[in-house]
């Protein structure tokens, strides 16, 4: 299984709600990634998780919460969120060899947020 | 601020013609990867290359890699409608666990 999945594909939230973005792989990959991405720009590096602890933040505003169960699931949780927090979200992984030579992401589908 | 810059930034071409980009970095690089990205989907790995490499071939795939430059190319060969698709260039360095995407390039290829 090389694909990694992302639910829900569509999202639409008003900036009171509290909802969740999940992501999942079964590459045995131990490195998960979060990224943003505007329309037509390249994707923004938001969170890192290695070995299922958060290794790189990327001064995300508190109203994004990673969290990651396991070394297969990825969450997103979203709280109050902004209009210009609307965009597509991506999530990604890779195998870790720490401190060696870095290796291709494979990316979800992404969850189109359009926050009101 | 992003690692890396494409051009162009846009690239329109018929079925069958080759199409080039370019990108390029600031820093020293482990490796420089290519992703393509159809419209509102996720990222597709193309192909990596690394530091002490200075050409891969991959199909209709060709990447090269000046690191006296600090550039890199991506040639697609006899490209095809279904190669429309947005393409960046990302770059890993250090020991961090992170890639830089550059600015990217619009390719259509049209029938």
């Amino acid at each position: 299984d090389t694909e990694v999945t992302q639910t829900p594909k569509h999202l639409v939230m008003g900036m009171t709600n509290k909802k969740s973005l999940k992501c999942e792989q079964h590459m045995g990959h131990r490195a998960m990634y979060w990224y943003k991405q505007k329309a037509k720009k390249p994707p923004e590096l938001m969170f890192v998780y290695s070995y299922e602890k958060l290794s790189i933040n990327e001064s995300v505003p508190s109203r994004f919460s990673p969290e990651c169960p396991n070394s297969s699931l990825l969450n997103l949780h979203l709280h109050a969120l902004q209009p210009e927090d609307s965009a597509l979200y991506l999530c990604a992984s890779s195998q870790d060899h720490r401190g060696g030579p870095y290796n291709e992401q494979f990316f979800g589908p992404g969850t189109r947020l359009t926050v009101l | 601020s992003q690692q890396g810059e494409e051009d162009p930034q846009a690239l329109s071409i018929q079925e069958g013609e080759n199409a080039t980009m370019n990108c390029s970095y600031k820093t020293s690089i482990n490796n420089l990867q290519w992703y393509r990205q159809n419209s509102g989907r996720g990222l597709v790995h193309l192909i990596l290359i690394r530091s002490n490499e200075r050409e891969k071939h991959s199909g209709r795939l060709r990447v090269t890699l000046d690191t006296s430059k600090k550039s890199s190319s991506l040639l697609i060969t006899a490209s095809r409608a279904a190669d429309t698709a947005s393409y960046f260039c990302a770059t890993a360095f250090g020991s961090a666990r992170q890639l830089t995407f550059g600015s990217g390039t619009q390719l259509t290829v049209l029938p």
